[in-house]
């Protein structure tokens, strides 16, 4: 276990749809980094989250959301869901100074099949 | 911009065999670099990291990694495959002005058969 628990591990939806994963850092940590990771894309940066405020974007789409609550755990909202929008997302945390050099923790991931 | 790219989707080995998969990369400054593995329905997990120092460096796993400035390359490797080895690997680059951002390359799936 690595300490960053996200749910739920599997979700299966319709396209149209909206669905909301959870991500719950490891203990101590204040960063939160969304990542998704389909067969033909790679591992691709999403958001980032640190002490509940937005800190990078990367290559997330307008129909897709985050936030960061004051108990610091994430959620991470896909909407008008598209076949395309299949895929592994990964939940990261780091720590408040950063990833220290050890990159961060990953969750297992929420898998989400979009039929 | 910092990138890095992973030429093979694959590589496979025989068990016993040395293996290396390959990671070139791509900034503007110093690079901060990093393997990871990721297991069947698992989530990523630190391999090794290269922030300085020794060009050769050690990991997890009896995983090793090359840093090569003149090449810009940052090749995993291992002297001798276990079947377990079996997974994805990563390699990534932190970015120089958000050390807590990472771009990924698309992953090399190794396989080692017995």
């Amino acid at each position: 276990d690595s300490g960053v628990t996200q749910t739920p591990k599997h979700l299966i939806t319709a396209t149209g749809q909206r669905v909301t994963l959870r991500c719950s850092p490891r203990s101590g940590d204040l960063s939160v980094y969304w990542y998704q990771q389909s067969l033909d894309q790679g591992l691709q940066f999403l958001i980032q989250y640190y002490n509940g405020e937005e800190r990078a974007k990367g290559n997330i789409l307008e129909r897709f959301s985050a936030q960061q609550f004051p108990d610091l755990h994430s959620e991470l909202n896909l909407s008008s869901l598209e076949l395309g929008d299949s895929a592994l997302y990964f939940c990261a945390s780091s720590a408040m100074a950063g990833p220290a050099g050890y990159g961060y923790t990953f969750g297992s991931g929420t898998r989400l099949t979009v039929v | 911009a910092q990138s890095v790219a992973q030429p093979e989707d694959q590589v496979n080995v025989a068990e016993g065999n040395p293996l290396t998969v390959k990671c070139t990369y791509s900034v503007s400054g110093n690079p901060y670099l990093f393997w990871y593995v990721q297991y069947p329905n698992r989530g990523l997990q630190f391999l090794l990291k290269y922030i300085t120092g020794d060009n050769l460096v050690k990991g997890s796993y009896g995983f090793e990694a090359e840093f090569n400035k003149s090449q810009t390359s940052f090749h995993l490797k291992k002297p001798s495959a276990l079947v377990s080895d079996s997974a994805l690997y990563f390699c990534a680059v932190r970015d120089e002005n958000n050390f807590n951002k990472f771009y990924f390359g698309s992953g090399t799936k190794l396989n080692v058969k017995p």
